[in-house]
């Protein structure tokens, strides 16, 4: 499969900072990335989305950056809360609905 | 959104037996997959689960170990055929919801661990 991988394997932050996790894909001819969360036990939960024709994209207290150049995807998170403690994991699409997941991020946010 | 159900959420297994992991959603969807995730890291897509013919496997994966049907619109099953320890994982069921790509919806999960 294409390779998808993510820069930091642990992040910890404190309660009210900003998170950063960044993702590397190696496939330019992915068009879809998305963001998922996974909490201990559960299934990823999508958390946003972006398009290759965008270089951001803003959700609520999250943003994606896109940067083709370099084939860099980042999710940032504003005002880290500890129910923000979880998994991220970031997916590139290349064809049809198959998706192939990064190594994931464990993100703990310290109270 | 769509609500994934699997059976079962986690079994102990001995090695040399098979299990069949079950997966109900709310609705009826085109799109169901299979994804293994090993402990500690990311998903890996197994198999498409298409509705009245046969799955198609990603490279890695066959039909002998990991065979699934998908007799309707709403259930599928994965059966892990001859399990060994290296078999342990969680395995997710997922669908596309009504959105179309990209609106990927997951099971809780079923964590099997082969002794």
């Amino acid at each position: 499969g294409e390779s998808v991988g993510l820069h930091l394997p642990t992040l910890s932050v404190q309660e009210g900072d900003n998170s950063i996790i960044n993702c590397a894909y190696s496939n330019s001819a992915s068009d879809y990335f998305i963001w998922y969360k996974q909490e201990s036990g559960k299934g990823p939960q999508f958390i946003i989305d972006i398009r290759s024709n965008m270089d951001k994209r803003q959700g609520q207290r999250v943003t994606v950056l896109l940067n083709k150049t370099v084939k860099h995807l980042s999710l940032q998170i504003a005002a880290t809360q500890p129910g923000d403690s979880a998994v991220y994991f970031c997916a590139e699409n290349i064809a049809g609905n198959q998706f192939y997941f990064g190594t994931g991020t464990s993100l703990t946010v310290i109270p | 959104s769509a609500v994934i159900s699997q059976k079962p959420s986690r079994d102990i297994c001995q090695r040399g037996t098979s299990l069949t992991i079950q997966c109900q959603v709310d609705s009826q969807v085109t799109m169901m997959f299979w994804y293994r995730q090993q402990p500690g890291q990311s998903l890996t897509l197994i198999a498409t689960a298409n509705q009245g013919s046969e799955a198609t496997y990603e490279s890695g994966f066959v039909i002998d170990k990991f065979p699934i049907s998908r007799p309707n619109l709403t259930f599928s099953t994965l059966t892990v055929s001859n399990m060994s320890p290296e078999d342990s994982s969680i395995y997710l069921c997922s669908v596309v919801g009504p959105g179309g790509v990209g609106e990927l919806f997951f099971g809780e999960g079923s964590r099997l661990t082969v002794l």
